[in-house]
């Protein structure tokens, strides 16, 4: 069974520019999570898509975004990019709405660098 | 709120001896709690998790865990560590509502020869 995969694995931006990332979850799985790690803060949940709908959202500003398809697949989108949001962005999939079982299975993530 | 401690940001540990790895929580309900292990360059792994039952619960590579409703806690152990064990760790809780998925801060573990 395919893991959660992320594309892709590494990526440098500028100041200013837009990013997309992309997250296919394990088949199956219709809940994706998207996970914001620094090392200065730690894991910072970002949002929740269950069945294409946003369940969850973090204390991000506008400029993260997210949308999920109908084949449970996930795209975050960060616009007008800043120095700060240089980190590694994972996605985790788990079967339902976190509520089951509350497992999360976490992709490699996408490691952004932003000059 | 639910909220995540671990105490000890590092802890460094011989190979062969214990590794305890510390992880306090604050939940008004009772909680589902995880740990999982993250390896460099690599996304997070669930060591084990306890939803209800047995307090003591087992996980891959021989690390264990214990739910203390009594001390809010939920310390990570394992009796003899090994190079590989070397990674982060992070602890994490739900509520039993899937609402809030919480992470703590992480603690990295080193394993010195």
């Amino acid at each position: 069974k395919a893991g959660v995969t992320q594309t892709p694995r590494y990526l440098i931006k500028t100041r200013g520019q837009q990013v997309t990332l992309s997250c296919s979850p394990i088949s199956g799985h219709r809940s994706v999570s998207w996970y914001q790690q620094t090392p200065g803060q730690g894991l910072q949940f970002l949002f929740e898509y269950f069945s294409e709908t946003q369940r969850n959202k973090g204390n991000f500003p506008g400029r993260f975004s997210g949308r999920q398809f109908s084949n449970s697949r996930s795209e975050m989108n960060v616009s007008t990019l800043e120095l700060g949001d240089s980190a590694l962005y994972l996605c985790a999939s788990s079967l339902e709405v976190r509520g089951n079982t509350g497992e999360l299975f976490f992709g490699e993530g996408s490691r952004l660098t932003v000059l | 709120a639910q909220s995540v401690t671990q105490l000890g940001s590092h802890v460094s540990v011989s190979e062969g001896a214990l590794v305890l790895l510390r992880c306090n929580y604050s939940s008004s309900v009772p909680p589902y709690l995880f740990w999982y292990v993250q390896y460099p360059n690599q996304g997070l792994q669930l060591l084990l998790k306890y939803t209800t039952g047995a307090t003591l619960v087992k996980g891959i590579n021989g690390f264990e865990a214990e739910f203390k409703k009594s001390e809010t806690s939920f310390h990570l152990t394992k009796p003899s560590a090994h190079m590989s064990d070397a990674a982060e760790y992070f602890c994490a809780v739900m509520d039993n509502y899937g609402q809030n998925f919480v992470f703590g801060p992480g603690t990295r573990l080193s394993v010195l020869p």
